[in-house]
């Protein structure tokens, strides 16, 4: 196992289109996470999942995003009708169970909404 | 509300060390992070203390925690040009989620 891996790396998107992104966790990593980034500021926490159930949600950031995990393995993010503020970098991130010892994040996919 | 403050700039010579300065204001916080940002990359987890520890050295790398001030250092000894990149502070409560800082761009000047 190589880490988690995000797919993919980059995304251009006209705005009003819907995108969809994929986070590969660690295996055997139980909890999984999505974060956004915006340039110069640290990663916003957006959802939680542990296993396939989807422990909070309260930040994300309209009802345009929405993330799924249905077999509790990889996790995805999608945004709906697309507009420029939400050009950024998504991270995903996971960790095992009973472990607060930090995350391991993916490197990310950044989407540019033009 | 839940914050965590840092500097935003940091410029050294190499060899030297580099101390990199965070302030949080949950009181609650009980796992505190570093993690190391280099372009392109997501971030990676460099150390981490738990509230109720003073300093944690693990190499090159030391954690100083003031818990009655809420002030995290981090010191990288003997900073080489790989060192270069953004380093962010981060506090958690042991809840499903982590507050992190905005972030200091390490500058190494060879």
């Amino acid at each position: 196992d190589t880490g988690v891996s995000q797919d993919p790396r980059h995304k251009i998107t006209k705005r009003g289109q819907n995108v969809t992104f994929r986070c590969d966790p660690i295996s055997e990593h139980n909890r999984l996470y999505w974060y956004r980034q915006t340039l110069g500021q640290g990663p916003e926490f957006l959802t939680y999942f542990q296993n396939e159930a989807q422990l909070e949600k309260s930040r994300l950031l309209s009802d345009r995003f929405s993330a799924e995990r249905p077999k509790g393995s990889f996790s995805t993010l999608e945004i709906q009708r697309t507009e420029q503020g939400d050009s950024a970098m998504y991270l995903c991130a996971s960790r095992g169970q009973g472990v607060n010892y930090g995350y391991t994040f993916g490197s990310g996919t950044r989407l540019t909404v033009v | 509300g839940e914050d965590v403050e840092q500097s935003l700039f940091l410029s050294v010579r190499e060899g030297d060390s580099s101390v990199i300065n965070c302030t949080y204001t949950d009181s609650s916080s009980t796992y505190l992070y570093w993690y190391k940002q280099e372009p392109g990359a997501g971030l990676q987890l460099l150390t981490y203390i738990f509230s109720n520890m003073d300093m944690k050295q693990d190499q090159r790398l030391t954690v100083l925690l003031n818990k009655k001030d809420k002030h995290l250092s981090l010191r990288i000894a003997d900073t080489q040009t790989g060192d270069s990149a953004i380093y962010f502070c981060a506090e958690s409560d042991g809840g499903f989620k982590t507050i992190f800082g905005a972030g200091t761009r390490l500058f190494v000047k060879a």
